[in-house]
């Protein structure tokens, strides 16, 4: 079945750096667009980030755009986001999910259980 | 801007049935919506497609207790015979080309 595993999070300071990976199984990873999306402590989601199935196409929410890189390791089936100049308000649970549609926008039909990212002085 | 509004909160009994609202902006109702559930601390789980046309189709796993309808630029999503586990927050979602991937506000659903 199909598994996402997020880790990496922690307590980190304003302005340094966090590399958050997920762990996938179940399916053939790189026929897949992966996607990055947080939720601040008692928010709604935001999306984030994505990486097509390609690895060399990629977006990026404007909140995140110029601070945070999305990659992926094919050969291991790992999603990466790695995270820069953090601010305040990037303090979330992040999850990393699956992009139903292989070369088509679509939604997301299998999600990770997150990983708590905390910035803070 | 594209938004999708959803009410903060909903209520219904054990056994009952509750329909869920997410609407688009104006102009867009042709766009297709996901409904994901957020049960307490854990990540969300996808739940189904809801088109324009009022078709809709659920995720692996899904309980066809669990059905999705249309109407112009309103999204629904109906839960019947209502469990207690079925609290939870209810997200709506879309994505097009220029508005990337977007998510309502999410709906509290209480049951009583």
């Amino acid at each position: 079945q199909v598994q996402l595993v997020e880790s990496g999070g922690g307590v980190v300071q304003p302005g340094r750096s966090l590399r958050l990976s997920c762990a996938a199984s179940g399916f053939t990873f790189s026929s897949y667009g992966m996607h990055w999306v947080r939720q601040a402590p008692g928010k709604g989601l935001e999306w984030v980030a994505i990486i097509w199935y390609d690895g060399n196409n990629k977006d990026y929410a404007d909140s995140v755009k110029g601070r945070f890189i999305i990659s992926r390791d094919t050969s291991k089936n790992i999603l990466y986001l790695q995270m820069n100049s953090l601010r305040a308000e990037d303090t979330a649970v992040y999850y990393c999910a699956r992009q139903i549609s292989t070369r088509y926008r679509g939604q997301f039909d299998y999600w990770g259980q997150g990983t708590l990212v905390t910035v803070s002085s | 801007q594209f938004v999708l509004t959803q009410s903060p909160s909903a209520s219904a009994s054990l056994g009952a049935s509750v329909k869920l609202t997410c609407t688009l902006s104006s102009g867009h109702s042709s766009y297709a919506v996901a409904w994901h559930q957020q049960q307490p601390d854990k990540g969300p789980r996808y739940l189904m497609k809801v088109n324009s046309d009022g078709n809709y189709n659920r995720g692996d796993g899904i309980p066809d207790r669990f059905s999705g309808s249309s109407s112009g630029t309103e999204r629904y999503l109906t839960i019947s015979s209502l469990q207690s586990e079925d609290e939870a927050d209810y997200y709506c979602q879309t994505w097009g080309t220029g508005i990337n991937w977007v998510f309502g506000g999410g709906t509290k659903l209480t049951v009583l």
